[in-house]
């Protein structure tokens, strides 16, 4: 079973700080990685997303780096502001056209 | 431009009622997706369609559950009986192409099933 593992389950970070979520995958039937954004009573909503022939893209203060040996890519959100406080889903779309999301991640970011 | 629609928003019902979720998805969009959420599960594929065809149903839990999309501009999921493990946030999304994992999603269906 394909499989994409999120980490952590929950984060607090500091105003101005530097919020970093993990992913893993477990085979190489994948050929696209989104990130989406989930605040509460909405739906999710597509934020960043790399190829695994990029090993780091960056929009605004949002980064995703990519591994492709280790089978990793995180999520790094710079400077993080109160309104980046959401739910973060990692996401691998394979071969076969089948979308895996992780379990998600809840940011918290202190005022 | 008006995004994915869903609705009801909200729907309580008592168990063994039939529910009917709808969606209507970005025009020119070709196919469309209906996942399910919980805080214990997360987000659960249910089934997808391209060009109004399901292509990929693995992920309905059983029998009770159905979609249709009788034309590119509507689709439907339905619940019947509900059951109070049904219980959940229903999202639909779509997207242009053949899955390419760049989804819209709607502001969800809140299910409730007493």
């Amino acid at each position: 079973q394909q499989q994409v593992k999120q980490s952590p389950q929950s984060l607090i970070v500091q105003k101005g700080g530097i919020s970093i979520i993990n992913c893993a995958y477990e085979n190489t039937a994948f050929d696209y990685f989104p990130w989406y954004q989930q605040f509460p009573g909405k739906g999710p909503a597509l934020l960043i997303a790399i190829r695994p022939d990029v090993s780091e893209k960056k929009e605004g203060r949002f980064t995703i780096s990519f591994n492709k040996s280790a089978k990793q890519f995180s999520l790094h959100i710079m400077d993080s502001q109160p309104g980046d406080s959401a739910t973060y889903f990692c996401a691998a779309v394979s071969f076969s056209r089948k979308i895996i999301f992780g379990k998600g991640t809840r940011l918290h970011i202190l005022p | 431009d008006a995004g994915v629609i869903q609705s009801p928003r909200h729907e309580v019902t008592e168990m063994g009622q039939e529910v009917t979720l709808r969606c209507k998805p970005i025009s020119g969009h070709n196919s469309l997706f209906w996942y399910r959420q919980t805080m214990m599960r997360g987000l659960e594929l249910l089934i997808y369609f391209n060009n109004n065809v399901p292509i990929d149903d693995s992920g309905m839990p059983e029998d009770r559950f159905s979609a249709k999309m009788p034309n590119a501009s509507f689709s439907t999921l339905k619940i019947q009986p509900s059951e109070p493990r049904d219980s959940a946030v229903y999202f639909c999304a779509s997207s242009f192409g053949h899955n390419t994992g760049e989804l819209f999603f709607g502001e969800g269906s809140r299910l409730t099933v007493l």
